[in-house]
């Protein structure tokens, strides 16, 4: 597609329910990132793919979350036995490739989804 | 550990002046890029500017322009001629070329309001 396309864009859910959240990124971009935006903070770096693997998993903040990429294609973003903490805006970005010395290839962000968690 | 600092949480300009949002970074990666982000209350996250550690030459990009201060570590956004539209959260961003490739690191951001 034309951009990062995140869905849904809004999600309200109740505490203890699980959630995924869709991550659909530019057509032949190899690589995948999530994001979390807590309300007035920075981004929060989560998880990174490159093809379908996920050499950086580092900034998953509990066991409780978990992601996918099939076919070097859409992602998946999963949240289990949700808590009110997880509420935020959950933003996809896609580049082209990330080598090591790569400079500027163009992260291309998503609109995010905002997760509510009540 | 790559770190970014915005230590301005907010800042007012009047439209059509010149204003200047402050971020310094902490690597030990002696190559690295930084960049800035325009995020509007839409959501969005705009790419803005790019600048490169081995770059000789402050980066522009029409209205924006960077100050990239090596030495002090510091990269700050200059935004000339304040427009309303420029009213938004910017967020600065750093990806380490030899370590941390995989991903950016954000600041905290600034929240940059133009009043008329």
């Amino acid at each position: 597609g034309a951009g990062v396309s995140q869905s849904p864009s809004n999600k309200v859910t109740e505490k203890g329910k699980d959630v995924e959240l869709r991550c659909d990124p530019i057509s032949g971009h190899t690589a995948l990132y999530w994001y979390r935006q807590s309300l007035g903070q920075g981004l929060e770096f989560l998880i990174y793919f490159q093809g379908n693997s996920a050499p950086d998993k580092s900034g998953l903040p509990s066991d409780r979350f978990s992601a996918e990429r099939t076919g070097g294609s859409v992602s998946t973003l999963t949240i289990q036995r949700t808590q009110q903490e997880d509420s935020a805006v959950y933003l996809c970005a896609s580049t082209l490739q990330a080598l090591p010395g790569d400079h500027n290839y163009g992260y291309t962000f998503g609109s995010g989804t905002r997760l509510t968690v009540v | 550990a790559q770190k970014i600092t915005q230590t301005q949480p907010g800042m007012f300009v009047q439209e059509k002046e010149a204003v200047t949002l402050d971020c310094t970074y902490d690597t030990s990666d002696p190559s690295y890029g930084l960049f800035w982000y325009k995020q509007p209350s839409s959501g969005e996250m705009i790419f803005l500017i790019y600048q490169g550690s081995y770059d000789q030459q402050n980066a522009t990009e029409g209205r924006y322009s960077l100050n990239f201060q090596k030495a002090r570590k510091s990269a700050n956004l200059v935004i000339s001629a304040s427009q309303l539209g420029d009213s938004a959260m910017y967020f600065c961003a750093m990806r380490e070329l030899n370590t941390g490739f995989q991903k950016l690191v954000f600041g905290t951001g600034t929240r940059l309001l133009v009043s008329p």
